[in-house]
């Protein structure tokens, strides 16, 4: 059964980048033509896509954070990451990463605040 | 960006019975491969959203088959054939038939 993680800092300052890694288990991220992507919720926005990232390393971001995203793949370590920069209260969220879009890591609670 | 409008926001059903959700999208979900990019998620409180439908009306692995989907273009509905306790969270409609994929606001559901 495929597994995915989230970690990283749960509390980010203003104007600084949100790091999160989602570490795969029960299957390969390279070895699968999947996407793998990053969502976040937020009682303001509800359920956001914030990006993708394909097997062969594709990225796809959504337009509203494209200039602030960045996601990457390391297949040594079979995981994907997300970097946002800079930050603002705006994205205190609830940060999902999946192998969309059937799979889900069970989420965590970013806070932006100083 | 497609819009998703879910009605409606909330839902109290006594158990036993049906309940039946409406997602509209704001263009047309079917794609020239022929699929449309249709799904409905339910999410219960702390958790992950759980895939339940793909592609308007296919039930992922291991759900009931009291949930169902049907509809096509722009209109989707998404009925519960007679709710159980353990069905109580929020529904979500997404598409994917076009870039940024977007979700529906939500719909409540909870037991009477």
């Amino acid at each position: 059964q495929l597994q995915l993680q989230e970690s990283g800092p749960r509390l980010v300052k203003p104007s600084e980048t949100l790091s999160l890694t989602c570490t795969v288990s029960g299957g390969s991220i390279s070895s699968s033509r999947y996407y793998w992507g990053w969502i976040r919720q937020s009682p303001e926005k509800g359920l956001e896509w914030i990006g993708s990232i394909y097997y062969n390393g594709s990225t796809y971001y959504n337009p509203s954070l494209k200039s602030r995203v960045t996601i990457s793949v390391d297949t040594s370590k079979n995981q994907f990451s997300l970097k946002l920069s800079p930050v603002t209260a705006a994205d205190t969220a609830v940060y999902f990463c999946a192998r969309l879009w059937r799979y889900w890591g069970q989420g965590t609670l970013v806070t932006v605040s100083s | 960006d497609i819009v998703m409008t879910q009605t409606p926001l909330s839902l109290s059903v006594t158990p036993g019975q049906p309940a039946s959700i409406s997602c509209k999208s704001s263009q047309s979900l079917l794609h020239s491969d022929g699929k449309t990019y249709l799904f409905w998620y339910l999410q219960k409180p702390g958790q992950p959203p759980q895939l339940l439908i793909y592609e308007v009306s296919s039930r992922f692995s291991g759900v009931p088959d009291r949930f169902s989907g049907s509809g096509s273009g722009t209109d989707f509905t998404l009925k519960l054939r007679r709710v159980e306790a353990e069905d109580v969270g929020v529904y979500y409609c997404m598409q994917t038939r076009q870039l940024p994929p977007t979700f529906g606001q939500g719909t409540k559901v909870e037991i009477k």
